[in-house]
């Protein structure tokens, strides 16, 4: 079946370690997105990838850094310069301009 | 910047009630609009999209939206909600030149057995 794979769905992490979250997709999908969930906060945009080899920040970028060395992956590292880093991280492709975006599980953070 | 208000943050029905969320953007030329749905422990799944062509817009689940482009809104309706109804749900924008579509802050809704 084809998707958005992300792990792992529960990560707990101690403060001021850096962590990555993996997101896999095999859509053969271009463009990759991380988005941030909190509550009554919506989703909030941190790095897009339009193609390999590219990304660029979005919204709530800082504290945080991506990679897109194959198109299938684009994995989030979260760093110690994060302030506030406990949240929903969601993963999400699309295949172009005029479609919609795919979503995975997410990956709850937790840092103690 | 493009901007995607969802007004009520939290809503509270019966089942059978009548739904209509609201969903204004802030900015005109092409749009792509989305209203996902988030039931709980589970992904973000799409309740209905539009593109082009017809503003009022069927999707699963008995959910509908109908796209006013004077008013700028993509307001999601359901006749009759159901306790499975349950769930968070949110508006995207997809817009003004860019791939990226834009989120609202999301609007949860409980509905009562």
């Amino acid at each position: 079946d084809g998707g958005i794979t992300q792990s792992p769905k529960y990560l707990f992490r101690k403060e001021g370690q850096n962590v990555t979250l993996s997101c896999e997709q095999n859509l053969n999908h271009d463009a990759m997105y991380w988005y941030r969930q909190d509550p009554g906060q919506g989703l909030r945009l941190i790095y897009y990838s339009q193609i390999v080899n590219d990304f660029q920040k979005g919204d709530i970028a800082e504290g945080y850094s991506v990679s897109r060395e194959k198109k299938e992956s684009f994995p989030l590292t979260v760093t110690s310069a994060q302030k506030n880093p406990t949240a929903f991280y969601l993963c999400a492709s699309k295949r172009g301009m005029n479609t919609e975006a795919f979503f995975g599980q997410g990956t709850r953070l937790t840092v103690v | 910047a493009q901007s995607v208000s969802q007004h009520n943050h939290h809503v509270i029905l019966s089942e059978a009630a009548s739904l209509e969320l609201g969903c204004n953007y802030s900015y005109g030329g092409t749009v792509n609009l989305f209203w996902y749905v988030q039931y709980p422990g589970q992904h973000l799944q799409l309740l209905l999209k539009y593109f082009s062509g017809d503003p009022l817009v069927k999707g699963i689940k008995g959910f509908e939206a109908e796209f006013i482009k004077s008013k700028f809104s993509f307001n999601l309706r359901k006749p009759s909600v159901q306790w499975s109804d349950t769930a968070e749900y949110f508006c995207a924008v997809r817009g003004g030149g860019s791939y990226i579509p834009t989120f609202g802050r999301g609007t949860s809704l409980i509905v009562h057995p």
